[in-house]
């Protein structure tokens, strides 16, 4: 079983600043894809990047980039230039390679973008 | 740009009576998913449904649950008969069955069992 583990339950930074959320996962698979979704007060996930295992080149997404780092299993999420409306519920979460598999998701880090 | 739409988006139900939360998921994808979130905790699969068959189910999908494709636009969770503990959101996405395969989000449907 796969368990995704993200050990900071609040964050603030600055508006224009840059934030990095952290996330580790744990699997015994090898071809996997890993995204982060962000969930503001609406409650409604959406994806914000996502990262294929076997490409060892960091996704990247406008202001939004990913520290893939497969042997230690970590896949933190840069924000740059924070806005305001970056402000949410940011989750990291995992899925196998094959087709219809489920995400499993993270605890969540609740991002607080400040004026 | 498509999107999974959800209905309701809120749904108030009294314990022992049966609901049914219905999602139009994205029309070229194959693969639909129900998940849940207890409200402060993190988003947990319940089911994955392809081809009209339940195609992976969690520990939660017990058999109060089920999963339908009534017609060829909608999908539906329906729960037998409500717990206080089913007050959650509860989502649906859907993905491709090639190529991208990340799984895109309906808004949700709040439901409060009381």
């Amino acid at each position: 079983a796969q368990t995704v583990t993200q050990s900071q339950p609040e964050m603030s930074v600055q508006e224009a600043e840059t934030v990095t959320l952290s996330c580790t996962y744990d699997t015994s698979e090898n071809n996997y894809y890993l995204f982060w979704y962000k969930q503001p007060p609406s409650r409604q996930m959406i994806l914000v990047i996502r990262q294929e295992a076997y490409k060892q080149q960091n996704a990247t997404e406008n202001r939004f980039s990913v520290n893939f780092q497969k042997a230690a299993k970590s896949f933190s999420l840069k924000i740059s230039d924070s806005q305001l409306g970056d402000t949410a519920m940011y989750f990291c979460a995992f899925m196998k390679q094959t087709s219809g598999s489920r995400l499993t998701f993270g605890e969540g880090t609740q991002l607080t973008v400040n004026p | 740009e498509p999107e999974v739409t959800q209905t309701p988006s809120h749904q108030v139900t009294q314990m022992g009576q049966e609901v049914i939360l219905r999602c139009v998921p994205i029309s070229n994808h194959l693969y639909f998913y129900w998940y849940r979130q207890i409200l402060g905790q993190k988003v947990e699969f319940l089911v994955s449904f392809y081809n009209n068959e339940i195609s992976e189910k969690s520990e939660i999908f017990d058999d109060q649950f089920s999963v339908e494709r009534p017609d060829g636009s909608n999908f539906t969770l329906k729960i037998r008969s409500t717990k206080l503990e089913d007050s959650a959101m509860y989502f649906c996405a859907s993905s491709e069955i090639w190529g991208h395969r990340e799984q895109y989000f309906g808004p949700g449907t709040r439901l409060t069992v009381t």
